[in-house]
């Protein structure tokens, strides 16, 4: 149990399918992340979010919309995805966003796409 | 551009011990992080060393040069459970993480 908790632990979508990523978190945290993880290749960081407000996208296409209603909640809304877009997302926090505290991560959606 | 090197995999057997490199080319640095992930479970944080030397955790250790741009993480007394992906990460100048694309340690009895 790290304190950060995705639904769904696993999606298959078309696409031209819309879906919504969830992530909580339950450790009072101010930061919060979105990761692409792909077979053997470094964590891609697509969001961050601060104390609610997003300070980082990192060229991530619109089909990938983020939403923060508050510091506890993390959406990633999918839309029109493509099949290269399969992969582990995988959703973080940290006690603030200045990167020199330790991340604590949720188990990821592995998310498929036909 | 900034990189970050490590082994793809490693095999080690019970009960021995296993360093894990990792190099990095980044501009700037302010901390090198090292997490365990193992398959289809989050990453979980282990260390994070922003000066010179060893810090040492109990059966893990980890080591940092700057001026090398060189880390490894130390696994003694390895047990099957550490059977995992181990993911060095480093802070740049900016404060951005810049990931490796980790290691995948197998443990044989």
């Amino acid at each position: 149990e790290t304190g950060v908790t995705q639904t769904p632990r696993h999606l298959v979508m078309g696409m031209t399918n819309k879906k919504s990523l969830k992530c909580e978190q339950h450790l009072g945290h101010n930061a919060m992340y979105w990761y692409k993880q792909s077979a053997k290749k470094p964590l891609e960081l697509m969001f961050v979010y601060n104390f609610k407000e997003q300070t980082e996208n990192n060229s991530v296409p619109s089909r990938f919309s983020p939403e923060c209603p508050n510091s506890s909640h993390l959406f990633l809304h999918l839309h029109t995805l493509q099949p290269e877009d399969s992969a582990l997302y995988l959703c973080a926090s940290s006690q603030d966003g200045t990167g020199n505290q330790p991340q604590h991560f949720g188990d990821g959606t592995r998310l498929s796409i036909l | 551009g900034q990189n970050i090197d490590q082994p793809t995999e490693m095999t080690a057997t019970e009960g021995a011990i296993v360093q894990i490199n990792c190099t990095y080319q980044t501009s700037g640095f302010n901390g090198l992080f090292w997490y365990q992930q193992h398959a289809g479970e989050a990453p979980t944080f282990l260390s994070y060393n922003v000066l010179d030397g060893l810090e040492e955790k109990g059966r893990f250790s980890s080591f940092l040069s700057r001026s090398k741009g060189y880390s490894y993480l130390l696994l003694k007394e390895l047990q099957m459970k550490d059977s995992a992906s181990y993911l060095c990460a480093v802070l740049d100048s900016n404060y951005q993480l810049i990931w490796g694309a980790g290691t995948k340690l197998i443990i044989k009895p």
